[in-house]
């Protein structure tokens, strides 16, 4: 599972509220991404970093908000849930070709709903 | 812009048959097409990849067939069993300053024992 976790697993909030999902790893990878999974959209790359404190948006950022202070974690907030960002959420690494591969891990997910 | 089309939404195959999922991609300057698996409430999985100078490339009952010329790139099971059924995505590398995937929206692969 590429040493991947996410936190929490699951998460019910209610609209308006801030919210921070978590991702560590613990293989030291450069590149880590969060994607969202609805039904029919596949998934979608939110933001993407490649190294600390470096950060880029995805093809659907907004209301979304990264930080990297560290090379293992990653952390995605939502500054004010909205019901439309009741999704999945994954959390990915990858060397991204600097070290030969361009393959992605993903983590387990994170589940949260907005009531 | 960057675009990945995937085909068919749904396939439902009896045991034993093969099943073929077909994907394009829209830059022609994309290098790397995996395949991932997504089994329900699972994370997805990647099970077999291409890079853009290779044809063809095979894993056991997977395999994988690029067409440069056309942009288009398929997965193959053959003798397909239950544990097959999933959704499978493809996805296409995009590098320069972005290095990210985009992928398909998905293909739900029903097995029928």
């Amino acid at each position: 599972d590429a040493g991947i976790t996410q936190s929490p697993r699951h998460k019910v909030t209610e609209t308006g509220t801030p919210v921070t999902l978590r991702c560590h790893q613990t293989e030291n990878h450069r590149y880590m991404y969060w994607y969202r999974q609805d039904p029919g959209h596949g998934l979608r790359l939110i933001h993407y970093s490649y190294g600390v404190k470096d950060t880029d948006k995805g093809e659907v950022s907004d209301g979304y908000s990264v930080s990297r202070s560290k090379t293992e974690d990653f952390l995605l907030t939502l500054e004010s849930a909205t019901s439309s960002q009741t999704s999945v959420y994954f959390c990915a690494i990858s060397e991204a070709g600097v070290r030969g591969g361009y393959e992605q891990y993903f983590g387990p997910g994170t589940r949260l709903t907005v009531t | 812009g960057e675009n990945v089309e995937q085909h068919p939404s749904t396939l439902s195959v009896q045991e034993g048959d093969s099943a073929v999922i077909k994907c394009t991609y829209s830059d022609s300057a994309s290098n790397y097409f995996p395949w991932y698996k997504q089994e329900l409430g699972k994370r997805p999985q990647l099970i077999i990849d291409i890079r853009s100078n290779v044809g063809e490339k095979k894993d056991q009952r997977i395999a994988v067939t690029l067409n440069k010329t056309a942009k288009h790139f398929s997965l193959h099971i053959t003798e397909t069993q239950p544990e097959d059924s999933a959704v499978y995505f493809c996805a296409a590398y995009y590098g320069g300053a972005t290095n990210k995937l985009i992928f398909g929206t998905g293909t739900l692969l029903a097995v029928q024992p």
